[in-house]
């Protein structure tokens, strides 16, 4: 069972360079998210997506961006990237909206120098 | 709105009981609870929505009072396997739909010891 799957695990980024974090979810779900954690701190949201083509800002946009062409991928995209980005990343997944089990990814994690 | 959670830290020998609770200033559709270990992605415990609908885990009971937008993770004769960071999710009962977006609190870091 994949469920939902990040690439890659580990990212080291110079200031300025820019990245994608791939996300592909096998479980048909509609709703996919993608949430930053910093050290020893809760998870907030950055982007989510309700269906393919629709996509809409969270908490901490800023810095990002995504894209949703199919149900199973949901990429983030860093752009100029800056040392506040260093972080784990979260992509989920849900079957549908209102109190539905999110399905995590294992976590990508970045740090910027 | 970030829920607050309390206590921030508890720690436990095997077998003692511990009370994790949530709050919110907001109205709440539902209320998720996850556990974190250190370095891995976080693990469904438990849903609560609103009317009392629980869907979860068997060994964790969890309630939540609708009137005062909190919710309290019980875990009772704990276990070695029980430490990690446990966080809340809210999902907002908004006019329309809330996608199933969640505003987690700041964890709350739980230590069984033997």
């Amino acid at each position: 069972n994949a469920g939902v799957t990040q690439t890659p695990k580990f990212r080291i980024l110079k200031i300025g360079q820019s990245m994608t974090l791939q996300c592909t979810q096998d479980m048909n779900h509609n709703y996919m998210y993608w949430y930053r954690q910093d050290p020893g701190m809760g998870l907030k949201l950055i982007y989510y997506s309700v269906g393919a083509g629709i996509t809409d800002k969270g908490e901490v946009p800023n810095g990002y961006n995504v894209s949703r062409s199919t149900t199973e991928d949901f990429p983030l995209r860093l752009e100029l990237a800056a040392p506040s980005q260093t972080s784990v990343y979260f992509c989920a997944s849900s079957p549908w909206a209102m109190g539905n089990t999110i399905y995590f990814g294992e976590g990508s994690w970045l740090t910027v120098v | 709105q970030q829920p607050v959670q309390s206590p921030q830290a508890v720690i436990l020998r095997e077998g003692e009981d511990a009370v994790i609770n949530c709050s919110s200033s907001k109205a709440l559709y539902s209320v998720h609870w996850y556990r974190q270990k250190h370095g891995e992605a976080p693990v469904f415990l438990m849903i609560l929505l609103k009317g009392g609908e629980q869907k979860g885990h068997d060994k964790i009971s969890a309630s939540f009072n609708e009137k005062k937008q909190q919710s309290s993770l019980y875990l009772t004769a704990s276990q070695l396997s029980y430490s990690g960071t446990y966080f809340c999710g809210t999902e907002l009962r908004a006019g329309g739909t809330s996608y199933g977006k969640l505003t987690f609190g700041q964890g709350t870091i739980l230590t069984v010891h033997p």
